[in-house]
């Protein structure tokens, strides 16, 4: 069965920083690109970024460049998110996805909530 | 990187059909045939209904469909019932690598 597994939100002053990760299992992680995707309270899904099998390939939306980091370890079957710079408008549901044919999203995960404020 | 257009809200009785339109440009739905549809009912994780336009993932019923034209991807749920209450969005893969959702469009079921 495939498992994705989020962990690492919290309460984080503006400016702050937080890192995610997002276990998975019941699949080969090494041969899935994988992205981020976040949810703000009431509010619609917006992609965040996605990486490559390989890591040689990395996309951000425009309003996280050069804040956010994405990463993953094929060894430990796990992907980060690197969060610098938090912002009040960074308030969000986390997801980690799954990429399949055609850039559609075919396991998320249960998702971790990020909440940046004073 | 602006969000694709959908209608806020649709709705229609059980046994009926309802589309949701998904409106982008020339550089995201009018380019690529990779267009997908999700939903999320309140409190879940989102579930992916339909890939690369007009695609089912094994398990999701017929009642969904998907369809392209031009600019305008559409999501067609017939023979709406109780439990197809949702909100449900749009995605598309864009030609600046990046991917794209649109706004999001609740379904009630009279």
């Amino acid at each position: 069965e495939v498992q994705l597994v989020e962990s690492g939100g919290g309460l984080v002053q503006p400016g702050g920083s937080l890192r995610l990760s997002c276990e998975a299992s019941g699949f080969t992680f090494s041969t899935y690109i994988m992205n981020w995707v976040r949810q703000a309270p009431g509010r619609g899904l917006e992609w965040v970024s996605y990486i490559t099998t390989s890591s040689t390939s990395i996309s951000y939306t425009d309003s996280v460049k050069g804040r956010f980091t994405i990463s993953r370890d094929n060894a430990k079957n796990s992907l980060y998110l690197q969060m610098n710079s938090l912002r009040d408008e960074d308030t969000a549901v986390y997801y980690c996805a799954r990429t399949r044919a055609g850039w559609s999203f075919d396991y998320w995960g249960q998702g971790t909530l990020v909440t940046v404020s004073s | 990187q602006s969000a694709l257009t959908q209608p806020p809200s649709v709705s229609g009785s059980p046994g009926q059909s309802v589309t949701i339109s998904c409106t982008g440009t020339s550089s995201d739905v009018g380019y690529y045939y990779r267009v997908s549809w999700y939903q999320q009912p309140p409190g879940t994780a989102p579930k992916l209904i339909i890939y690369e336009v007009s695609n089912r993932p094994s398990g999701v019923p017929d009642r969904f469909s998907g369809s392209k034209s031009g600019n305008t991807a559409s999501l067609t749920i017939s023979g709406l019932q109780a439990e197809d209450e949702a909100e449900y969005y749009c995605s598309s893969y864009t030609s600046s690598n990046t991917l794209v959702f649109g706004g999001g469009t609740k379904l009630t079921v009279l």
